[in-house]
């Protein structure tokens, strides 16, 4: 079955730049959408189609695809941006949805 | 404001089937421009795509799944549903319903992310 793969976790001091990286085959041909999930809430669409940010996320979050990965780029990480992260994508055919298995951001 | 409930027995025992509505607000599930799903997280672990469904009835679903799951749409009530049969402990987990964006491109169209989420209800599988 077809797989997202990110790193577990990543940590970055307050003000430094975060990027959480997600790699998958099927990346060059789908889109891929990026959530931050807390403790006890449901996720949150931070970016959309690769590069895309909702109304009302902060500008601080970025996106961008290079071949099989994507990236979420956070600059100037806050102290409210410790989360979890999961990225999203279908698999080559469009109709099955895949999540990578998350990635913790710890601001120290 | 769209919003999308849960709602729905929160334990159920091992080899019986969980059964859960999503009620929508807000907004028409009839809409050709999304699709609807549900997803789930077991406590302290990732989120997992169980389906989704298409307004007009057309499913999508894990495989991994697949031969235990129901998906079902009543336009009337606004409301999608969600079956998962022979239950085990792996099932216990928080299930949130969902909004699907859409995307189309090359004469097909394809689920985009979930702009919506329900709050989401935990169902424990235990006797």
């Amino acid at each position: 079955s077809y797989e997202l793969t990110q790193p577990p976790s990543v940590s970055v001091s307050p003000g430094q730049t975060a990027r959480i990286t997600c790699s998958g085959d099927a990346l060059p041909k789908q889109y891929a959408y990026w959530y931050q999930q807390k403790p006890g809430q449901a996720p949150v669409l931070v970016i959309y189609k690769d590069s895309e940010r909702p109304s009302g996320i902060p500008e601080r979050f970025s996106g961008s695809s290079s071949g099989t990965t994507v990236t979420l780029t956070i600059s100037g990480v806050q102290a409210e941006d410790e989360a979890d992260y999961y990225c999203q994508s279908a698999d080559s055919s469009g109709t099955c949805v895949v999540f990578g298995g998350g990635t913790k951001l710890t601001v120290l | 404001q769209l919003q999308l409930q849960e709602s729905g027995p929160g334990l159920v025992k091992p080899s019986e089937t969980l059964s859960l509505t999503c009620t929508v607000s807000g907004g028409s599930i009839s809409s050709s421009s999304y699709y609807w799903g549900w997803i789930r997280q077991p406590p302290g672990k990732g989120l997992e795509w169980i389906g989704s469904i298409y307004y007009s009835g057309s499913t999508y679903y894990n495989p991994s799944l697949k031969s235990r799951v129901t998906i079902s749409v009543d336009t009337s009530k606004n409301q999608f549903s969600l079956k998962l049969s022979s239950v085990t402990a792996a099932d216990t987990a928080v299930y949130y319903c969902a909004r699907h964006g859409q995307y189309c491109s090359g004469g097909s169209c394809y689920q985009g992310g979930v702009d919506y989420w329900g709050q989401g209800t935990l169902v424990t599988v235990s006797s």
